[in-house]
């Protein structure tokens, strides 16, 4: 099976970076995606690693340490537009190949 | 594409009554999911499907809920009968073997059962 802990909210200023930390117990690791998901709206893909290191897309940024079971997802250049929830998803080769299994999510909230 | 819709998008129902939610995938998707949010549950697998079969419903809270997917741009969440705990919002996804980490989520339904 597998679980995934995530801290619950950040408050951060425009033009600041936020740090988004997820570990995972899974008993099949296939890889770590982040969705991001607006009030209201729904959760839409960011990014994914299937292998140690550092992805980066734009403003934001994911890592992954297989190791220590631990990610975490990089917004830098914080815009108002990305106050929204953030979630890691864990994706477990023992279900299958398509099953993801999201965290409890990290609420950012984008101040001027 | 129009991407993954769902239909209704909000629902009130009495408790006891049956709620039927539908799902058109993005044609050319095999997989299909149906999820459920809930504040103090997030994001919970319900069940999945792939090329129509049901692969993986443990997820699934009970009974009460069944799930059908009579072919590949069609699927169903029922809930018979439903209970005010149900009330959350259900997402449908779908994604291909290809973009087996992406997967592509509808607007989804807000139920509410009072």
């Amino acid at each position: 099976g597998q679980s995934l802990e995530q801290p619950s909210e950040v408050t951060a200023v425009e033009g600041a970076i936020v740090q988004i930390n997820c570990t995972y117990q899974t008993s099949g690791f296939y890889g770590l995606s982040w969705y991001q998901q607006h009030d209201g709206g729904a959760p839409t893909f960011l990014s994914y690693n299937g292998l140690d290191g550092l992805e980066e897309t734009g403003r934001f940024s994911s890592f992954l340490s297989r190791s220590d079971s631990y990610g975490y997802l990089l917004l830098q250049e914080l815009q108002m537009k990305d106050s929204a929830s953030y979630f890691c998803a864990v994706r477990d080769r023992d279900y299958g190949n398509n099953r993801l299994a999201f965290g409890k999510g990290n609420q950012v909230v984008v101040i001027p | 594409d129009a991407g993954v819709i769902q239909s209704p998008r909000h629902e009130v129902t009495e408790m006891g009554q049956e709620v039927t939610l539908r799902c058109k995938p993005i044609s050319g998707h095999d997989y299909l999911f149906w999820y459920r949010q809930t504040m103090m549950r997030g994001l919970e697998l319900l069940i999945y499907f792939n090329n129509n079969v049901p692969i993986d419903d443990s997820g699934m809270p009970e009974d009460r809920f069944s799930a059908k997917m009579p072919n590949a741009s069609f699927s169903t969440l029922k809930i018979q009968p439903s209970e005010p705990r149900d009330s959350a919002v259900y997402f449908c996804a779908s994604s291909s073997f290809g973009s087996g980490n992406t997967i592509y989520f509808g607007e989804g339904s807000w139920l509410t059962v009072v």
